[in-house]
């Protein structure tokens, strides 16, 4: 069975710092993983995906996060956090076919300090 | 892009009654629909997939005389709790895919069950 493993529960990162959320999965075949983030009142907005190819994946807001595979790792990076980026982020992994049936992590709630 | 919204975005009713909620996706038709739940500092949890016009295949171990899903036209789906019990509070986050497969996400319906 597929699964999803955020050990970070909640980070806190000043404005301006950088940002690594990590994300472990365990699928028996190549997956297929996405970050999310859900801000209060809003629904989930996907942040960036891989399904295949160049192992290092840009996402909207200045997201990037990198597959690998030899450490079944999928972490979410920026370089310099904005306060606007305060919010929960969920790391999910599917089986081929897509999005559908997707596994989601436990979340990262990120705190952002002036 | 895709907005999906749902509606109420927080009910609170006595217990043995039942609550309707409503995914409706606004600018696009939704094959598919996906009912979610999520307790708090937890991940989402899929509860149920639903094709239009079709039965909503649940998740294992939900109870779908409990979890009432339709899904009768290509924008809108309505969850009900029936009979509900304060164990059924919760956070309940819908999806909608069109032919691009991809999940839009509604921004969840908090239910408090008293």
């Amino acid at each position: 069975a597929q699964s999803v493993t955020q050990p970070d529960i909640h980070i806190t990162v000043s404005e301006g710092a950088s940002l690594e959320l990590r994300c472990n999965y365990s699928y028996g075949a190549t997956p297929y993983l996405f970050w999310y983030v859900q801000s209060p009142g809003q629904g989930l907005q996907l942040l960036l995906k891989y399904f295949s190819g160049d192992t290092l994946v840009q996402g909207i807001k200045g997201f990037e996060a990198e597959f690998k595979r030899s450490q079944s790792s999928f972490n979410l990076r920026k370089p310099s956090v904005h306060w606007s980026d305060a919010a929960e982020y969920f790391c999910a992994v599917g089986p081929s076919g897509g999005y559908q049936k997707v596994t989601f992590g436990t979340g990262t709630k990120l705190q952002v300090i002036p | 892009g895709a907005v999906v919204s749902q509606h109420p975005s927080w009910v609170i009713c006595k217990s043995g009654t039942s609550v309707k909620i409503e995914c409706r996706s606004l600018d696009f038709q939704a094959t598919t629909m996906f009912w979610y739940r999520q307790f708090p500092k937890q991940s989402l949890m899929l509860m149920a997939t639903s094709n239009e016009g079709s039965k909503a295949t649940y998740e294992q171990g939900v109870e779908k005389d409990k979890f009432l899903i339709n899904h009768a036209s290509l924008t809108l789906s309505t969850l009900t709790v029936t009979s509900a019990h304060p164990e059924d509070s919760s956070f309940y986050i819908c999806s909608a895919s069109g032919q691009g497969f991809q999940q839009y996400f509604g921004p969840g319906t908090r239910l408090t069950v008293t």
